[in-house]
């Protein structure tokens, strides 16, 4: 079974400080995904990459950066974190393009920023 | 304008009846791939059904089928025989052909499942 896994199930920071979310995926995924997932809007993309030290903005980047320097794992980084950047955010991960492949996702991160 | 539009916010329906999510999509490419994932409380999403744009029939897995409607561009999920376990949040999503594939979703629908 694919396994993607979230470093904290829960985690609680305070304003200003640089937060870490770490995703690893065991599967050799090419791509992974970091969501941020509010009530009545959805998931929402905010980066994805797509090979080692590649990386995409997706939907909302703005206040969040990523780092992939191995395949396996796929770092969402809060510069300077914020309370409205308070969210469940969810990795993912699949296989390249082109056949049918869905994504996979890890149990997600609860952040709270107080 | 939204890719994906999910219109129920909630839908209850009975332990042992049938009941469809609805899910309309946006898309100008011919090749995309149209994916309904279920969240329970504890947060995981779960895969449930896949449907291609080429596929010729409509997609089936266990209680789940996917009401593929190509021309009026609508993925209806249908549960039948719902049973207790299957509250929970789901979500519509696809992926376009083009790019790297990210998934789109819709905003969710909770369905509630009464006894």
């Amino acid at each position: 079974d694919v396994k993607v896994t979230q470093s904290s199930r829960y985690l609680v920071k305070r304003t200003g400080e640089k937060v870490f979310l770490e995703c690893v995926q065991d599967m050799d995924h090419e791509n992974m995904f970091w969501y941020r997932q509010d009530p009545g809007l959805g998931l929402r993309l905010i980066y994805f990459s797509y090979d080692v030290k590649m990386k995409e903005k997706g939907d909302i980047p703005e206040g969040y950066s990523v780092s992939r320097e191995k395949k396996e794992r796929f770092s969402l980084i809060l510069e300077s974190a914020s309370t409205n950047q308070t969210s469940m955010y969810l990795c993912a991960s699949r296989p390249p393009r082109g056949a049918y492949t869905e994504a996979f996702f890890g149990q997600g991160t609860r952040l709270t920023v107080v | 304008a939204q890719k994906i539009t999910q219109t129920q916010p909630g839908m209850f329906v009975q332990e042992k009846e049938a009941v469809t999510l609805d899910c309309t999509y946006d898309t100008s490419d011919p090749s995309y791939g149209l994916f309904w994932y279920k969240q329970p409380s504890s947060g995981e999403m779960i895969f449930l059904i896949y449907q291609g744009s080429y596929d010729q029939q409509n997609a089936t897995e266990g209680r789940y089928s996917l009401n593929f409607q190509k021309a009026r561009k609508s993925a209806n999920l249908v549960i039948s025989a719902s049973q207790l376990g299957d509250s929970a949040m789901y979500f519509c999503a696809m992926r376009e052909g083009r790019g790297y594939s990210t998934l789109t979703f819709g905003k969710g629908t909770m369905l509630l499942v009464s006894p």
